[in-house]
């Protein structure tokens, strides 16, 4: 089945040692997205791909940068994490065109100690 | 600025019973609206969403929303609640053009 897949699904790192997270996809989309989503509150944005033309959120901190090396992959580098970047963190992809599902992938989990 | 809000943090419902979670936006323009719902630890997964080729959209596991432009809302419904129905339920707009906006979410619980 084409989907989103996020590894690892668990991270634990410590504060400061410098963290990647890793999602691919199957469904040949054109854009692709990575959010951070804090306990009982909604996703935020924190920026998107189309195709390789990288668009930042204004209010993403330096902190956390992306590399989307071909379609089919992304990832997430978070430089030097702290106490508050431990988060649920999503990826999804969608179609170029306005009423395009963003399709999600299941998360990854990270800690930091 | 496009916005969505969400009545209601939590809903508590007997199983069997009506679902009813509210949904409405701001925007003169109708955006394209959609509902998502999140198991714990796990992403987002596409209830419905609203393609403006009918007022009445069904979605997968017996829910349904109807968008109404002069009330400019989406709320989710389900006539009969199941257990395996707890989760939390996100209400997103995109505006034409524009990025994904969420709603803060509503947890929705099924009592026995």
């Amino acid at each position: 089945d084409a989907m989103v897949i996020q590894n690892p699904r668990y991270q634990v790192t410590q504060f400061g040692k410098p963290v990647t997270l890793s999602c691919s996809q199957t469904l040949n989309h054109n854009v692709m997205y990575w959010y951070q989503q804090k306990s009982s509150q909604a996703p935020k944005l924190l920026f998107h791909y189309y195709d390789k033309d990288f668009n930042n959120e204004a209010d993403t901190p330096d902190n956390f940068q992306s590399r989307r090396p071909n379609t089919s992959f992304c990832f997430l580098d978070i430089r030097s994490p702290g106490l508050g970047d431990a988060a649920m963190y999503l990826c999804a992809t969608s179609g170029i065109q306005g009423l395009d599902t963003q399709y999600f992938g299941p998360g990854t989990r990270l800690t930091v100690l | 600025a496009q916005s969505v809000t969400q009545l209601g943090s939590h809903v508590s419902v007997s199983e069997g019973a009506l679902v009813l979670l509210r949904c409405n936006y701001s925007s003169s323009v109708p955006p394209y609206l959609f509902w998502y719902v999140q198991y714990p630890n796990q992403g987002l997964q596409l209830l419905l969403k609203y393609t403006s080729a009918a007022t009445l959209v069904k979605g997968i596991n017996g829910f349904e929303a109807e968008f109404k432009k002069s009330e400019t809302s989406f709320h989710l419904t389900k006539p009969s609640a199941h257990m395996s129905d707890a989760a939390e339920y996100f209400c997103a707009v995109r505006p034409q053009g524009g990025k994904l906006i969420f709603g803060q979410g509503t947890e929705l619980s099924v009592k026995p």
